[in-house]
Formats: structure tokens, sequence, C-alpha cells
């Protein structure tokens, strides 16, 4: 069974410039996360979605980030501009009911670096 | 809200000898998932162990083990015979069923396993 899959791994840009993330969840997997971490520090929720909808996007920085799950499956966050503080690893993750709960499966991460 | 509170940012051990991790959480609910994770470096998250609140028995999972102490809001990891490949960054979370697939994470533990 393939895992969560997340392109590209790393990406170099200019600050100021658009970034886009995209996300691939384990098939079935009906729930599907984006968190930011930083270095040395725990996954930071930044939007949740149950299919197609944002259930949960109050950490989300609205006015440079977006997001959008289309077809409840695949899923890709943008950001745009890009500031120096932006630079992190931006984790996407999915999970399904299994036994009664939800257990969830992590993608490797798009490291961003913002010069 | 949930807090998830890791009070270890660094710890060493020796190959083969025994280590704790310590995790504490705040709740006002009685039903919920604790989780420990584990991120190599520059590899991805995965699961180590999940303890289901409603059970009593600590889980186990080969070398890990949980001490879990509901009362006390307490959730420890034990790694016996520790090995090079445990060398990681390790994360406790918590998942209510309350609020769904809402998870929460502390901010880590890096361990090194010293040979």
């Amino acid at each position: 069974e393939a895992g969560v899959v997340q392109s590209p791994r790393y990406k170099i840009i200019e600050k100021k410039q658009p970034v886009a993330f995209w996300c691939n969840p384990i098939s079935g997997h009906n729930t599907l996360y984006w968190y930011l971490q930083n270095l040395g520090q725990g996954p930071e929720l930044l939007i949740r979605y149950e299919n197609e909808e944002a259930v949960d996007d109050s950490q989300l920085p609205k006015d440079r980030f977006s997001a959008e799950r289309l077809k409840g499956v695949d899923s890709t966050l943008k950001i745009q501009p890009a500031e120096l503080g932006d630079s992190a690893v931006y984790l996407c993750a999915s999970s399904g009911s299994v036994e009664g709960y939800n257990e969830q499966f992590f993608g490797p991460g798009t490291r961003l670096t913002v010069l | 809200a949930q807090t998830v509170t890791q009070s270890q940012p660094e710890m060493s051990v020796q190959e083969a000898e025994t280590v704790t991790l310590s995790c504490t959480y705040d709740t006002s609910e009685n039903n919920y998932y604790l989780f420990w994770y584990k991120q190599p470096p520059s590899r991805q998250m995965i699961l180590v162990i999940r303890q289901e609140a409603y059970k009593q028995q600590n889980a186990t999972e080969n070398r890990f083990s949980v001490n879990f102490q509901k009362a006390a809001k307490s959730f420890s990891l034990k790694i016996s015979d520790s090995q090079l490949g445990d060398t990681a960054m390790y994360f406790c979370a918590f998942m209510s069923r309350v609020t769904g697939n809402q998870f929460y994470f502390g901010t880590g533990t890096s361990l090194t396993v010293i040979p």
C-alpha cells in the first residue's frame, strides 16, 4: 500500500515568490492535514480537511496561504507571496478509521527555504 | 483546548540501556487517544505506539512500552534495549474522540543513542 506522497521534497525560492506543495493521501483516507514544522519543533496544524471540506483552518495565515482539496483526494497548499519566516518543513498527513480509531500517517514533507 | 507538554528537549542513552521519555497533557475530556511518534533525522514521522484512554492496561510494542497514568494525565514512553536506530525526535500526541480527528502534538524530545 502506497503511503502519503508529497512533492516536491525540497524547494528553494526567493522571497515574494509564490510556491505550491502537493499531497496525495493514502487511498480511502477522508481526513487530510497540512502541518508546518519548524526545526526542532512539533508539527503545527495549518488546515484539516474532511473529504473536500476544510473543517479547521483557524491557524492558516489566510493573507498569504491558501489550500484546496478538490474531489476530496489530492490537496495543494500555496503560499503567495513567500516570506523569509515561511522557511520550514510542510508536512501532509492523512487518517482513516481503523478499528474505531484514527491513525495518522505522515508524508515525507516538503522542506521550503526562502532566500 | 488540549495541550501536550514534553519537558525533556534532549536526552541520551547508552546502547542496550533503557530510557524513559516524559509527556503530560491537559484535557477535560474522558475519551481520547494518546500516541508516540518517531521522526528519525531527515526521515518521515512514523507511529511508535498508541494508547486508548479507556484501557487501563499499558500498551506495549516490542521494545516500546508506555506508562499511562490517566489521573495524573501522564503518558511516558519507555524504550528498552536501546538501539542506534532509535536515535530520533519523539513526539507525544493527543487525539480527542469528541472532536474527532484533531491531533495535538508536544514539542518533542530529541533522543540520541550512544554506541
